[in-house]
């Protein structure tokens, strides 16, 4: 079964611009998660999706929007870039464990994609 | 609110030698636990969960984790450590009590060494 995967691996932006990371979780995962992962923040949560719906969301400023597809495939867009946003964006998928959030079931994480903010 | 923290940045071992890694949580509920690992430039693979029942959990490559619900601690551990087992450890946390945000909340993360 093929694994969680993010495209593009790598990105560089200017300040200001924006930016769509994409994400296709494994076959049969309906529930798909997105991290920040930074060297002083370390892993910090965005948002979690469930069949289209955000069941959860981090505390980021709504400048980090995401959405997810009808086949589960899901996106995350951050807009006017700011140089702190340079990160690895992870994303990963999971099944339901309850009330359609990931619950006790564990994650699989993709490879994620290198954001740099110039 | 929930929280998990990893006091060691660094841990330092000789190859053989056994190996713990330490994780203690901060939640309402039940705690759901979960140990990642990661490689330089990889995401994150999934190690082990203790959701519930017998306090020693066996997971992949070998490792183990104890939970202790009296210390709120949940440490990796694998009595033998390889090389191959240097990277970057992740324990985290979800809060099972109803009502609770529904996050994984991930600790700081511990680099693990295994020196030949």
């Amino acid at each position: 079964k093929a694994g969680v995967t993010q495209t593009p691996r790598y990105l560089i932006k200017t300040r200001g611009q924006q930016v769509t990371l994409s994400c296709s979780p494994i076959s049969g995962h309906r529930s798909v998660s997105w991290y920040q992962q930074t060297p002083g923040q370390g892993l910090q949560f965005l948002f979690e999706y469930f069949s289209e719906t955000q069941r959860n969301k981090g505390n980021f400023p709504g400048r980090f929007s995401g959405r997810q597809f009808s086949n589960s495939r899901s996106e995350m867009n951050v807009s006017t870039l700011e140089l702190g946003d340079s990160a690895l964006y992870l994303c990963a998928s999971s099944l339901p464990g309850y009330i359609g959030t990931s619950g006790y079931n564990e994650q699989f994480f993709g490879p994620g994609t290198r954001l740099t903010v110039l | 609110a929930q929280s998990v923290a990893q006091p060691e940045d660094q841990v330092n071992v000789a190859e053989g030698n056994p190996l713990t890694v330490k994780c203690t949580y901060s939640v309402s509920g039940n705690p759901y636990l979960f140990w990642y690992v990661q490689y330089p430039n990889r995401g994150l693979q999934f190690l082990l969960k203790y959701i519930t029942g017998d306090n020693l959990v066996k997971g992949s490559y070998g490792f183990e984790a104890e939970f202790n619900k009296s210390q709120t601690s949940f440490h990796l551990k694998k009595p033998s450590a390889l090389v191959s087992d240097s990277a970057l450890y992740f324990c985290a946390v979800r809060d099972g009590a109803s009502g609770s945000a529904r996050q994984l909340t991930f600790g700081s993360g511990t680099q693990l060494t295994v020196l030949p």
